[in-house]
């Protein structure tokens, strides 16, 4: 099956600087590939995706990119503010159906 | 609030116990998921169901039962055979078929072994 790597596990930015996360996937079926961000206690809400047809993908302050050849993805967050401290999950679809394998995880901090 | 309800919120397993996590969502999705999730290992998928009466296993489904008699229910038993049942475990659902869809989660229920 499918296996998802993410780094770093935790990330410490001061407010105002940019935060990239990173993940590998292996399986190059994979087409799929969405980030959640769950603040402490609470569900993971999903913030951005892409899918393998597009190599980037923007929503202001957040985007997403994807190297298919490499088998890679990352978030990057710039502008970092307070509220965007959370833990962040990638995750890549499965070839059949609709089933996601997740990262481990990133705890970002964004310091005042 | 979401679409998709998870209760109870917090729940408190003595040993040897069974207990039943319930999951409902009113967004008519065809799939749900159940996954567990421990401190700095992300998201464990336990199992899902595609349609209803139909299910399958994920990564860890050892010590774990589901149903899906509806549509809109898919409930988690956690039995005494789970030795390690102390864990957030999250429900959610996604259309099925057609585009892509990222999954639409549940808030959660925090069990404890007391």
């Amino acid at each position: 099956g499918e296996n998802v790597e993410q780094h770093p596990s935790t990330l410490s930015v001061q407010e105002g600087d940019s935060a990239v996360i990173k993940c590998t996937y292996s399986d190059s079926a994979s087409n799929y590939f969405p980030w959640y961000k769950q603040e402490l206690g609470k569900r993971p809400q999903l913030i951005i995706d892409i899918r393998s047809n597009v190599g980037e993908k923007k929503d202001q302050r957040i985007a997403v990119t994807l190297n298919k050849t490499a088998k890679h993805f990352s978030l990057h967050i710039t502008e970092t503010q307070p509220e965007d401290s959370a833990v962040y999950f990638c995750a890549a679809k499965g070839y059949n159906f609709n089933k996601f394998y997740f990262g481990s995880g990133t705890k970002l901090n964004v310091k005042p | 609030d979401g679409g998709i309800t998870q209760s109870p919120k917090y729940l408190f397993r003595k040993e040897g116990q069974n207990v039943t996590l319930s999951c409902e969502q009113n967004l008519n999705h065809d799939a749900m998921y159940w996954y567990r999730q421990d401190p700095g290992q992300g998201l464990r998928l336990i199992y899902y169901s595609q349609i209803v009466n139909d299910f399958q296993k994920g990564d860890i489904a050892e010590g774990y039962s589901v149903s899906r008699e509806k549509k809109e229910s898919f409930p988690l038993t956690v039995t005494s055979a789970q030795k390690n049942p102390t864990a957030f475990y999250l429900c959610a659902s996604s259309p099925s078929t057609g585009e892509d869809y990222g999954y639409t989660f549940g808030s959660g229920t925090r069990l404890t072994v007391v």
